[in-house]
């Protein structure tokens, strides 16, 4: 168990609607990042935040948003949902010393109907 | 790199052998690099890490080799069990201090054969 928690763990819905998937870090970690896991296009960087701050953006969808609130937690909402946005996806988080390590969360499986 | 899906590399080994997972990197002003296990339905787990300014890095049965040469990353897993068996991916790090990202390499499958 890495100590990040993932809600939920499963999600289905259908094309044209829009979901949130929640995020806790481990204890002390100030930087969550969004990870994608498809597989056409294995594990993808989403987005990064730390300490409430958008740090860094990967290859994310208009369609796609995320926030990371003042108790540390993160949101990752994706909106106008298509199929091939069915993956899993992954939450991560690192220590406030180091920016380099990262624990996974459990993930969740997003199915797009 | 980007991960390939279904058609991962896969390795075989029978168990209590030692394997070899290898890995190409991209970009060489990486500095940073970690291996990942993902077993069926679960997230990326840290196995071990190693810094540019290091050729080899041991752990409890594992050794990660880095050749800053040819930009080539090894795991190495000594007496392999059951247990060992799942997807492996490297990674590496890129970006400034504080907006870093992970890059992952298209995974192997290990399978660890009684």
């Amino acid at each position: 168990d890495s100590g990040v928690t993932q809600t939920p763990k499963h999600l289905i819905t259908a094309t044209g609607q829009r979901v949130t998937l929640r995020c806790s870090p481990r204890s002390g970690d100030l930087s969550v990042y969004w990870y994608q896991q498809s597989l056409d296009q294995g594990l993808q960087f989403l987005i990064q935040y730390y300490n409430g701050e958008e740090r860094a953006k990967g290859n994310i969808l208009e369609r796609f948003s995320a926030q990371q609130f003042p108790d540390l937690h993160s949101e990752l909402n994706l909106s106008s949902l298509e199929l091939g946005d069915s993956a899993l996806y992954f939450c991560a988080s690192s220590a406030p010393t180091s920016t380099d390590t990262q624990y996974f969360g459990p993930g969740t499986r997003l199915t797009v109907l | 790199g980007e991960s390939v899906g279904l058609h991962l590399p896969t390795l075989s080994v029978q168990e209590g052998d030692n394997s070899i997972i290898n890995c190409a990197y991209s970009n060489s002003a990486s500095d940073y690099f970690i291996w990942y296990k993902q077993e069926s339905g679960k997230g990326p787990q840290f196995i071990i890490d190693i810094r540019s300014n290091m050729d080899k890095r041991q752990g409890q049965r594992v050794t990660v080799l880095l050749n800053k040469t040819v930009k080539h990353l090894s795991l190495q897993i000594a007496a392999t069990q059951p247990g060992d068996s799942a997807v492996y991916f490297c990674a590496e790090n890129i970006g400034p201090q504080g907006a870093q990202k992970l890059v992952f390499g298209q995974g192997t499958r290990l399978t660890i054969n009684p």
